[in-house]
């Protein structure tokens, strides 16, 4: 069964101190994977898009990288409006079928 | 630009009523449409997905049904609401499948 996982389910940084969230998956044919950021009762926020192991993708103090295993969304220096939750999602054969993760919940103090 | 709305933002019903939650894209033609369901704590999970006008593919089997009358309105609904039908439900548009998918604000659904 296609899964998705995301680790750690929560992470509480200090402003300036850097770190990276993970996402691995099981899903047969990764075709891609999207990143997302949603914040409280709001719906998720697109981020990135990943094809292929090796891509990288940059947004300000956001990097998400892809390998053939698993991706990696680094935060750089991380603000508190960073806070929030970042999912992943992934599909296969069924473009129109995302596998989400539970998200990683990120709070970013002063 | 493309907008999403989704109405209404919050929703209490009783057990055994109606629904109906309705989803409109503006800016966009022809646009894939999606409902999920997000659980606290947990991932969005795909209910149903449209790509085009009259066709729905179902992905959970359960009380709820959608249908798109037009272009870029897609509607969710129930005869009867079951307690488990509760959590928070997102529309989704996207240019096509394997592109990014692009959620609305969301209706948070409490049954009592």
């Amino acid at each position: 069964e296609d899964q998705v996982t995301q680790s750690p389910e929560a992470l509480r940084l200090q402003e300036g101190e850097s770190s990276s969230l993970n996402c691995s998956y099981t899903v047969s044919g990764l075709r891609g994977l999207f990143w997302y950021r949603q914040d409280p009762g709001k719906g998720p926020e697109f981020l990135f898009t990943l094809y292929s192991a090796g891509e990288e993708k940059e947004k300000e103090r956001l990097k998400a990288t892809l390998t053939k295993k698993e991706s990696f969304l680094h935060i750089t220096a991380p603000k508190p409006e960073d806070s929030a939750t970042y999912l992943c999602a992934g599909f296969s054969g069924g473009y129109n079928k995302l596998i989400f993760g539970a998200g990683t919940r990120l709070a970013v103090h002063p | 630009s493309q907008t999403i709305h989704q109405w209404p933002a919050t929703l209490v019903q009783p057990v055994g009523s109606p629904l109906s939650l309705e989803c409109t894209v503006e800016g966009t033609s022809n646009p894939n449409l999606y409902w999920y369901r997000q659980a606290a704590g947990r991932g969005l999970q795909l209910l149903f997905y449209s790509v085009g006008i009259g066709q729905i593919s179902s992905e959970v089997p359960q009380n709820l049904s959608a249908s798109r009358p037009q272009d870029r309105q897609f509607i969710l609904s129930s005869k009867k609401l079951l307690l488990s039908d509760s959590g928070f439900y997102l529309c989704a548009w996207s240019v096509e499948g394997g592109q990014p998918q692009h959620f609305g604000d969301g209706t948070r659904l409490s049954i009592l």
